[in-house]
């Protein structure tokens, strides 16, 4: 059973505009969340995350919204470059805890 | 800050043998590291957590006699591949948690011929 889903497995948007990456979860225990980004052969970089008390958290070019009634959670990237092409991957846990549930990842390519 | 190493990047063994992986904190102590393997076009599996101190915890599946862990100091952790068959080539990768936040290394390719 997926707890953490990304449904879309790839994203293409044109440099300048908004990439925008959905992630849905299944438990309404999870309290936090983080977006990691991953390029090929390497390990994945911390983005941002948000605690389940926020619904929106803001760094820069990067913003999460969280919904949790619909238990969703969103990775919005303004203005988009090329450099942020890569695999994204959300990923949820319990207060207490630092075991992760990883989505599947959403390939985004970023066309210049 | 917050980085974590991990050594070898890249590896290449022959079946049969063993491969040891290291993980280190570079600039902040882990009580608890994680690794996992990822497999092409796939998300990251977690294989085990490993607790600095004491036996490390394995998900179903994963062979604790086969993929043993050590985590004897807070910065240091390694993953041994014993008697490595070409099934076990893929991608490796630690990460260690720090206020929350899991941070991870760059990986280590294994190759078992």
């Amino acid at each position: 059973d997926q707890q953490v889903k990304q449904n879309s497995p790839s994203l293409s948007v044109q440099e300048g505009r908004i990439s925008i990456l959905n992630c849905d979860y299944t438990n309404s225990m999870f309290d936090y969340f983080l977006w990691y980004k991953k390029y090929p052969a390497e390990g994945p970089t911390f983005l941002i995350s948000i605690s389940s008390i926020k619904d929106k958290n803001e760094d820069g070019r990067f913003t999460v919204f969280l919904n949790k009634s619909a238990k969703h959670l969103s990775l919005h990237i303004v203005p988009s470059q090329p450099g942020d092409s890569a695999v994204y991957f959300c990923a949820a846990h319990f207060s207490g805890t630092y075991k992760y549930i990883f989505g599947t990842g959403t390939r985004l390519k970023v066309l210049a | 800050g917050a980085v974590v190493s991990q050594h070898p990047s890249r590896v290449i063994c022959k079946s049969g043998t063993s491969v040891k992986i290291e993980c280190r904190s570079l600039d902040f102590q882990a009580t608890t590291m994680f690794w996992y393997r990822q497999f092409p076009k796939q998300s990251l599996m977690l294989m085990a957590t490993s607790n600095e101190g004491s036996k490390a915890t394995y998900e179903q599946g994963v062979e604790k006699d086969k993929f043993l862990i050590n985590h004897a100091s807070l910065t240091l952790s390694t993953l041994t591949v014993t008697s490595a068959h070409p099934e076990d080539s893929s991608f490796y990768i630690c990460s260690a948690a720090h206020q929350e936040t899991q941070y991870f290394g760059p990986g280590t390719r294994l190759l078992v011929l």
